[in-house]
């Protein structure tokens, strides 16, 4: 699986939009890109997953550049809820019974 | 609501002792996954199960074993040649293991040595 690098923390205003930066150059053609995030004490949660196009849904927006070599997840609209670890994966759909690989991920703290 | 339930939330296993993590989701999922989370660390997978009564060794399987004789269920067993026993256990599942489909993660179990 592509390797991604991420920015070990960013702070978000509450109520402003986030932007979470995730690199995977060496991302192949059949790699899925997903996001997950972990509050302290839980279980990852997982929040999107995209191939090649844009993708939303209830949580958030997923920004995959043309050429896939990074992506953005966007949190709309962010609350004190969304402070967490962020992780951006990349995980090939042949990868059958491989696990997910967790990097350190991004430490989102949004503030009042 | 569909998702996974993990149980206990908190286990304390005494020296020399096999302690049973249970897992349950009721999202009919084929897949499920044992992980082991250590304080700063990723997740390391230690057993994965495609299918009712088969399953497979991950990374860090020594010290633990598995079943999977039933679909919404597969618990982990620590066993005492597990001698660094201490972290936080997840259970996950998904639809099945290809074709990109995420995985879905319990709320964790915490294991610590008496």
């Amino acid at each position: 699986d592509a390797k991604t690098t991420q920015p070990p923390s960013m702070d978000c205003a509450e109520g402003r939009a986030a932007n979470l930066p995730c690199n995977h150059s060496t991302i192949s053609g059949n790699e899925y890109v997903y996001w997950y995030r972990q509050i302290h004490s839980q279980g990852p949660q997982y929040i999107i997953h995209g191939l090649k196009n844009n993708e939303t849904n209830e949580m958030a927006s997923l920004i995959i550049t043309e050429d896939r070599k990074s992506s953005t997840l966007i949190l709309p609209h962010a609350t004190l809820r969304d402070t967490a670890v962020y992780y951006c994966i990349v995980r090939g759909s042949y990868n059958y019974g491989q696990n997910f690989v967790f990097g350190p991920g991004t430490r989102l703290s949004v503030l009042p | 609501d569909g998702g996974i339930t993990q149980s206990p939330k908190y286990l304390f296993r005494k020296e020399g002792q096999n302690v049973t993590l249970s897992c349950e989701q009721n999202l009919n999922h084929d897949a499920m996954y044992w992980y082991r989370q250590d304080p700063g660390q990723g997740l390391r997978l230690i057993y994965y199960s495609q299918i009712v009564n088969d399953f497979q060794k991950g990374d860090i399987a020594e010290g633990y074993s598995v079943s999977r004789e039933k679909k919404e269920s597969f618990p982990l067993t620590v066993t005492s040649a597990q001698k660094n026993p201490t972290a936080f256990y997840l259970c996950a599942s998904s639809i099945d293991q290809g074709g990109g489909q995420p995985q879905h993660f319990g709320d964790g179990t915490r294991l610590s040595i008496l």
